[in-house]
């Protein structure tokens, strides 16, 4: 079973770009995540998917994050315009459905100069 | 809120010995899930165990034991027979059985030879 891919692994940017970030879940999972890991901290949840509909995005910062699910599958995470705050690993997650396990992808490591 | 707090920033042990890292947590609730997840210095997260609030007996798997005191609000983790490979962040997390996984700020593992 293929687990969940998230690309790029690394991505670095100028502050006030933009970027967007790919996450394929494992395939029949329902429910996407997106988390954010500051160095040295642990996960925080941005936002959580049920299909393509929205559970969970009272911890994403709506001015500059948004996320979108098309078809109930993929998932991108998009930052506009980035801040030095925003340097983090972006993690992806999927379950089958709360509060089954959730399977994380390697991340995107972004740094913010 | 639920919190999830791991008083031990970093842990070492020697190679075949056995060590425990602690985790307490604050919710109100009286169903919801605990979980310990491993994540090595390749970043990739992996569930280690999961313990259900409902079961009064300790999870194991393998290596890996947990001693589950809902009263106290404890959740700890026992590595048995430790090994180089378990060397890793370990993250204790809630699941408040639908919503947001909340996680702790992680304990440093270094397994020496």
């Amino acid at each position: 079973e293929a687990g969940v891919a998230q690309s790029p692994r690394y991505k670095i940017i100028e502050k006030r770009q933009s970027v967007a970030f790919w996450c394929n879940p494992i395939s029949g999972h329902a429910t996407l995540y997106w988390y954010q890991q500051i160095l040295g901290q642990g996960p925080k949840l941005l936002i959580q998917f049920q299909n393509n509909g929205v559970v969970d995005d009272s911890q994403l910062p709506k001015d500059r994050f948004s996320a979108e699910r098309l078809k109930g599958v993929d998932s991108t995470l998009k930052i506009q315009p980035a801040k030095l705050e925003d340097s983090a690993v972006y993690l992806c997650a999927s379950s089958l459905a709360p509060p089954y396990e959730q399977y994380f992808g390697p991340g995107t490591r972004l740094t913010v100069t | 809120a639920q919190t999830v707090t791991q008083s031990q920033p970093e842990m070492s042990v020697q190679e075949a010995e056995t060590v425990t890292l602690s985790c307490t947590y604050d919710t109100s609730e009286n169903n919801y899930y605990l979980f310990w997840y491993k994540q090595p210095p390749s970043r990739q997260m992996i569930l280690v165990i999961r313990q259900e609030a409902y079961k009064q007996q300790n999870a194991t798997e393998n290596r890996f034991s947990v001693n589950f005191q809902k009263a106290a609000k404890s959740f700890s983790l026992k590595i048995s027979d430790s090994q180089l490979g378990d060397t890793a962040m370990y993250f204790c997390a809630f699941n408040n059985a639908g919503n947001m996984l909340t996680f702790g700020g992680g304990t440093r593992l270094m397994v020496k030879p």
